[in-house]
């Protein structure tokens, strides 16, 4: 597509529920990134990937969120027993080689855990 | 971890008058990048500085580095309501190491 979709947009469930996130990043770009941001806050880097591998998993904040991709392109993250510290905008974006350029960012997947 | 961290955290002007903010970072770079974010949604690349370059433009833009002191600045000229927005500085490391983002300067431009 022309830009880095993400969907939903907006998702609001309950403490304990799982959720999943999607990436749909620009064709070509072989780097892929997932951010989070709490309100007013910035951006917390939480998982990236290139290719299918992840070489930096370091930002993830606990064994309960995971994320996938599939065929180079579309990318799943998944927080599992979401807790109410989970409620933020979690923002995807990608980059094309060499990868030290300008990120393309998502609209990003607002997610509230009640 | 922040790598970068922008001052002041918020800002606020009269429209046409210019605006400068400032960013500090800790490690050595291979560039730095500025982005600005509209109403807490997706990030929009403004301009990349590259560790040998000194000074650069963009329509009204103008960010400097100065890699001795690990400091850049964003200067908008002759601002606008609609440049009101958050403005991120990020960089990068070396090859293929996710962007670290400060936590942004709010920009507020009175008409």
């Amino acid at each position: 597509g022309a830009g880095v979709s993400q969907s939903p947009s907006n998702k609001v469930t309950e403490k304990g529920k799982d959720v999943e996130l999607r990436c749909d990043p620009i064709s070509g770009h072989t780097a892929l990134y997932w951010y989070r941001q709490s309100l007013g806050q910035g951006l917390e880097f939480l998982i990236y990937f290139q290719g299918n591998s992840a070489p930096d998993k370091s930002g993830l904040p606990s064994d309960r969120f995971s994320a996938e991709r599939t065929g180079g392109s579309v990318s799943t993250l998944t927080i599992q027993r979401t807790q109410q510290e989970d409620s933020a905008v979690y923002l995807c974006a990608s980059s094309r080689p060499p990868n030290t350029g300008e990120l393309f960012f998502g609209e990003g997947s607002r997610l509230t855990v009640l | 971890s922040q790598q970068g961290e922008e001052d002041p955290q918020a800002l606020s002007i009269q429209e046409g008058e210019n605006a400068t903010m400032n960013c500090s970072y800790k490690t050595s770079i291979n560039n730095l990048q500025w982005y600005r974010q509209n109403s807490g949604r997706g990030l929009v690349h403004l301009i990349l500085i590259r560790s040998n370059e000194r000074e650069k433009h963009s329509g009204r833009l103008r960010v400097t580095l100065d890699t001795s002191k690990k400091s850049s600045s964003l200067l908008i000229t002759a601002s606008r309501a609609a440049d009101t927005a958050s403005y991120f500085c990020a960089t990068v490391n070396s090859g293929n190491t996710p962007l670290v983002f400060g936590k942004g300067t709010r920009l507020s431009v009175i008409a």
